[in-house]
């Protein structure tokens, strides 16, 4: 198994470009979720799917769009990048919704917005 | 609301020498408590994590935690440091509601001395 994977590792966009955060899990995992990570912040969840088709917000959503097509994938969008958004983003998945207790973490994106 | 404090952003231990960094949740039930480590450049990894029972856990890599709800604290243990401990250390505790997210406290970075 490879886990949780996620792409790319390293992104700079300029003010007002959109991307595609990927996310993938091959241990057919319902719950997966998005974190970032900011300094003396620790990490604030952005969305999370408990499973195919089903999403909701978390902590901070604003700014970020995702979706859960299939199990596996969970990719998270950014529509329009702005400066605050810079920040190393985590996608993370469980078995199940019950059991996020143990989540395992992908090695993340560290994102910089100009 | 949840919420989970690490009171201290830096601690430098010497090598072999013990360890202990804090962690002071706030919650109204029972709560479900972790400890992540994140390795410099690395996504988290689970250290332990306490449900029930009994209030000592035992983890990976040599740690332990001690869960005292008088105290609202949840600190995590080890007896001798090596070199490769260093990393920041995440305490959080599982908001137990849809989501199931898991609120992280703003970590606790470990240095070791040689």
């Amino acid at each position: 198994n490879a886990g949780v994977t996620q792409t790319p590792k390293f992104q700079v966009l300029k003010t007002g470009q959109s991307m595609t955060l990927q996310c993938a899990q091959d241990m057919n995992h319902e719950y997966m979720s998005w974190y970032r990570q900011d300094p003396g912040m620790g990490l604030r969840l952005i969305h999370y799917s408990v499973g195919a088709g089903i999403t909701d917000q978390g902590e901070v959503p604003n700014g970020y769009n995702v979706s859960r097509s299939t199990t596996e994938d969970f990719p998270l969008r950014l529509l329009s990048a702005a400066p605050s958004q810079t920040s190393v983003y985590f996608c993370a998945s469980s078995y199940k919704r019950e059991s996020a207790d143990t989540q395992y973490f992908g090695p993340g994106t560290r994102l910089t917005v100009l | 609301a949840q919420s989970v404090t690490q009171p201290d952003i830096h601690i430098t231990v010497s090598e072999g020498a013990s360890l202990e960094l804090r962690c002071n949740y706030s919650y109204g039930a029972t709560p479900y408590l972790f400890w992540y480590v994140q390795s410099p450049g690395q996504g988290l990894q689970l250290l332990l994590k306490y449900f029930s029972g009994d209030t000592l856990v035992q983890g990976i890599k040599g740690f332990e935690a001690e869960f005292k709800r008088s105290q609202s604290s949840f600190n995590l243990r080890k007896p001798s440091v090596h070199w490769s401990d260093a990393a920041e250390y995440f305490c959080a505790v599982v908001r137990m509601d849809s989501s199931y997210k898991l609120i992280f406290g703003s970590g606790t970075r470990l240095l070791v001395r040689p």
